[in-house]
């Protein structure tokens, strides 16, 4: 069976300082992987995704994803937060892959210190 | 593209109530899904429907009912509203060619009281 894990519920950072979002999986196969991203009150937007091509993802808003099947992660990080990326981060590891269907993390909340 | 799209955006109903949430998708997809997020969690999936025709249950579909008649339309709906139901509830729709990324409509929140 299909599982993520996000290892810290939240997290804070200042402006202009890395970001780091932290995610395990479980999977029986080879996964496809997200990262999603929720602003308040706003739906959920897709930052970005692995799905067994290159192993660094490149997402929007400078955000990228390194896939390390050794270690079963798929952290989230970006070199220079801004005030903007405070949100609320969502991994997602893909279910059974007949219905589509999606697995979510808990959800990481990052907020960002002027 | 409109995306998917859920109306209405806000909704109180009373205990008792009944209501169906709707849901639209201009994309073609065949998968479509029904979640609800409740304050300070992740989502959990209510339905989902593979096809026109086809619906299922996903891991928490008690007090709720789907249709799907269309590949456009997903309507949620709620029989006998309880408090336990107030939440956000999301649409979304994808498919098998685009690796699964589901697209996600902007939610409906619906209190019960």
């Amino acid at each position: 069976a299909q599982s993520v894990t996000q290892l810290d519920s939240h997290v804070s950072v200042s402006e202009g300082t890395p970001v780091l979002l932290r995610c395990n999986y479980s999977s029986s196969y080879s996964p496809s992987l997200f990262w999603y991203v929720q602003h308040p009150n706003k739906g959920l937007q897709l930052l970005l995704k692995y799905t067994s091509a290159a192993t660094l993802v490149k997402g929007i808003n400078g955000f990228e994803a390194e896939f390390k099947k050794s270690e079963t992660s798929f952290h989230l990080t970006k070199p220079s937060a801004h005030m903007s990326d405070a949100a609320e981060y969502f991994c997602v590891v893909s279910g059974s892959s007949n219905t589509g269907k999606l697995i979510f993390g808990q959800g990481t909340t990052l907020q960002v210190k002027p | 593209n409109a995306g998917v799209t859920q109306t209405p955006k806000f909704r109180i109903l009373k205990i008792g109530q009944s209501m169906t949430l709707q849901c639209t998708q201009d994309m073609n997809h065949n998968y479509m899904y029904w979640y609800r997020q409740d304050p300070g969690m992740g989502l959990k999936l209510i339905y989902y429907s593979v096809g026109a025709g086809i619906t299922d249950k996903g891991e928490v579909p008690n007090g709720y009912n789907v249709s799907r008649s269309t590949t456009e339309d997903f309507p949620l709906r709620l029989e006998l509203a309880a408090p336990s139901q107030t939440s956000v509830y999301f649409c979304a729709s994808s498919s098998p060619g685009e690796g699964y990324e589901q697209y996600f409509g902007p939610g409906t929140r619906l209190t019960v009281t």
